[in-house]
């Protein structure tokens, strides 16, 4: 079975600041997705970026970006500029590479990370 | 497309009730999962439908809780002889299965703001 750690439960830092969101997982399998979703207060969760494990160079969105190293099992989210708007819970999330016949693309999720930007 | 939308938001209820908790999907999305989210915790698969079909059931969906997803649009899910211990966050999510991705697979989950249930 695949399991998720992300092992900062709270992180705090000044607007404008970058931050970086640390998670580690285990698997065996070869080919997955890794995943970033943001889930602010009171509202719904929100996907802020993904990576394929078959690629080697780390995806990007805009301010946010991933240190994906698959040896080490590790995905970490960068956040650069950050803004108010980014406080809100953070989840990494694990999903195994399944062909439409084989059923649920289920994600595993991690205990989140709580992140707060202070103005 | 007004993304994927949960009712009731909240629902506050004695132990021994039932409840129904209803998902609207997005409109072209043929996959719909529900996952149950835990204070302080990250969210857990509990069931997925693909199209009306559930084809998937976790564990954790004791046998007092049931889905539907009568048409292949809506899903409910209904928790009977509710117990403190469902109290939880009950996520919706959609997706879109297209045979045309590359790679196929790569699916991406739209959740839903979700339904919190306070059984007392």
């Amino acid at each position: 079975a695949q399991t998720v750690t992300q092992s900062q439960p709270e992180m705090s830092v000044q607007e404008a600041e970058t931050v970086t969101l640390s998670c580690t997982y285990d698997t065996s399998e070869n080919n997955y997705y890794l995943f970033w979703y943001k889930q602010p207060p009171s509202r719904q969760m929100i996907l802020v970026i993904r990576q394929e494990a078959y690629k080697q160079q780390n995806a990007t969105e805009n301010r946010f970006s991933v240190n994906f190293q698959k040896a080490a099992k590790s995905f970490s989210l960068k956040i650069s500029d950050s803004q108010l708007g980014d406080t809100a819970m953070y989840f990494c999330a694990f999903m195994k590479h399944r062909s439409a016949v084989q059923g649920a693309q289920k994600l595993v999720f991690g205990q989140g990370t709580r992140l707060t930007i202070n103005p | 497309d007004t993304g994927v939308s949960q009712n009731p938001r909240h629902k506050i209820t004695k132990r021994g009730q039932n409840v129904t908790f209803r998902c609207d999907p997005i409109s072209e999305h043929n996959r719909l999962y529900w996952y149950r989210q835990t204070l302080g915790q990250g969210p857990e698969f509990l069931t997925y439908f693909q199209n009306e079909a559930q084809l998937e059931k976790s564990r954790l969906l004791s046998d007092r809780f049931s889905a539907e997803r009568p048409k292949g649009s809506f899903s409910t899910l209904e928790i009977q002889r509710t117990e403190q211990g469902d109290s939880a966050m009950y996520l919706c999510a959609s997706s879109l299965l297209s045979y045309r991705d590359r790679p196929p697979g790569a699916n991406v989950l739209t959740f839903g703001a979700g339904s919190r249930l306070t059984v007392l």
